[in-house]
């Protein structure tokens, strides 16, 4: 098993709708993080974790500790959040990085 | 700022063959790191450094060398390519060691036939 699993792996929307996507994780993490891979390949950081909920602009990040799992919402999705967005976490026991597979984000017109 | 460079954007290369991937920062970050990514797969971490001199494996270094003779060059070496190194490649920095604080490069997709 991954250490870090996401879901759904391919997600296919239309502009507007509210997105959801999630990761979980089966070890002891110091922080969890979300990015951004756009179709050209650029990887950008969106937002690091250690508990409970950050926003910017129309992205909502949430991390339930407890359970070892964290969303990432778009809300009023847009064509231009077509991406891959990847969860990672830094690891406690030596700070090791583990990144996801990734979400492949579509957003329909 | 230029940021992270990374060239070549694109190469093939035959079996048995060697070269260098090139990394250039120019943000004065201590940290760089070299990542590979694999279709359907999470980024892999190859090699890192802490500072000019200083190089430690990541994840799946095998096959891989790499040398910081400057804060601002991280080059990455392939020696005697193998199809299994097919990959895209991708290098990144920061001023402390974390993921959010990381600038990623473009990107290097190498083909190994």
């Amino acid at each position: 098993k991954n250490e870090v699993e996401q879901s759904p792996q391919n997600l296919t929307a239309q502009e507007g709708e509210f997105i959801t996507i999630n990761c979980s994780y089966s070890v002891g993490i110091s922080a969890l993080h979300w990015l951004q891979q756009h179709p050209g390949g650029g990887i950008v950081s969106l937002f690091m974790l250690s508990s409970g909920k950050k926003k910017h602009g129309r992205l909502i990040a949430t991390i339930n500790i407890q359970e070892k799992h964290s969303s990432l919402h778009i809300t009023a999705s847009h064509p231009r959040d077509s991406a891959v967005y990847i969860c990672a976490v830094s690891m406690n026991r030596d700070d090791k990085i583990i990144f996801g597979k990734g979400t492949r984000l579509h957003i329909l017109p | 700022n230029a940021g992270v460079t990374q060239t070549p954007k694109f190469r093939i290369l035959k079996i048995g063959q060697s070269m260098t991937l090139q990394c250039t920062q120019d943000m004065n970050h201590n940290y760089m790191y070299w990542y590979r990514q694999d279709p359907g797969m999470g980024l892999k971490l190859i090699y890192y450094s802490v500072g000019a001199g200083i190089t430690d494996k990541g994840e799946v270094p095998n096959g891989y060398n790499v040398s910081r003779s400057t804060t601002e060059d991280f080059p990455l070496r392939l020696e005697l390519a193998a199809p299994s190194q097919t990959s895209v490649y991708f290098c990144a920095s920061s001023l402390i060691y974390r993921v959010n604080e990381q600038y990623f490069g473009p990107g290097t997709r190498l083909t190994v036939t």
